[in-house]
């Protein structure tokens, strides 16, 4: 079915390190992109997102790159924190899709102390 | 300002019963969708409601089914259960169109 991928199931990463979680999507139409994460028993939280005029934008400790020549969004975490270990989610939505969000797969961020 | 409360969180089922979840949007939030999200599956997208009309639909059977009131709050309906329905149901809303969607908690549905 459709579907917005994901190239790593799990990433593990050192405290203090910096993470990337990569996502590629493939509906050229989609012109927001949003990045969630999820905790055990939790529903998706925002974290950040970006619209297809953009190709980069940061928030606290978190950025997002979009690429759209190669269809392919990443999340940059800076200075990762236990706190930071989650599922993490990409998800697309295109104009005239209305509502419809188009998740991947989903990456585990294990925060190694 | 309360976020998206969903009702109950925990719901166990048998096969053939139906079950109806109930959303309530983040005050002002006139957009309200539904996901369902399983290892297998991921987050699948159900339906969208806005202003009591339901916009978008997903590839869900027609067993699946909502509503929206006048008040922004929704309900699903999933009739004939199947133990393939066992999932966590997430609702989400948002203010407007191509904005991010908050997400409630969701209900655990189990089928036995």
């Amino acid at each position: 079915g459709e579907s917005v991928g994901l190239h790593l199931p799990t990433l593990s990463v050192q405290e203090g390190d910096n993470s990337i979680i990569n996502c590629a999507y493939s509906n050229s139409a989609s012109d927001y992109f949003i990045w969630y994460k999820q905790e055990s028993g939790k529903g998706p939280q925002f974290i950040i997102d970006i619209r297809s005029n953009m190709d980069k934008r940061q928030g606290q400790r978190v950025t997002v790159l979009l690429n759209k020549t190669v269809k392919h969004l990443s999340l940059q975490i800076a200075a990762t924190q236990p706190g930071d270990s989650a599922v993490y989610f990409c998800a697309e939505n295109s104009a005239g899709n209305t509502g419809k969000l188009i998740f991947g797969q989903g990456t585990t961020l294990q925060v190694k102390p | 300002k309360a976020g998206v409360t969903q009702t109950p969180r925990y719901l166990i089922k048998t096969r053939g019963q139906q079950v109806t979840l109930s959303c309530s949007p983040i005050s002002g939030h006139r957009s309200v969708s539904w996901y369902q999200q399983t290892p297998g599956q991921g987050l699948q997208f159900l339906f969208e409601y806005f202003s009591e009309t339901q916009r978008n639909k997903g590839n869900f059977p027609g067993r699946f089914s909502g509503r929206q009131f006048s008040n922004s709050r929704s309900e699903m309906n999933v009739s004939t259960l199947e133990l393939g329905d066992s999932a966590l149901y997430l609702c989400a809303s948002r203010p407007h169109e191509n904005t991010e969607a908050f997400f409630g908690q969701g209900t655990r549905l189990t089928v036995v």
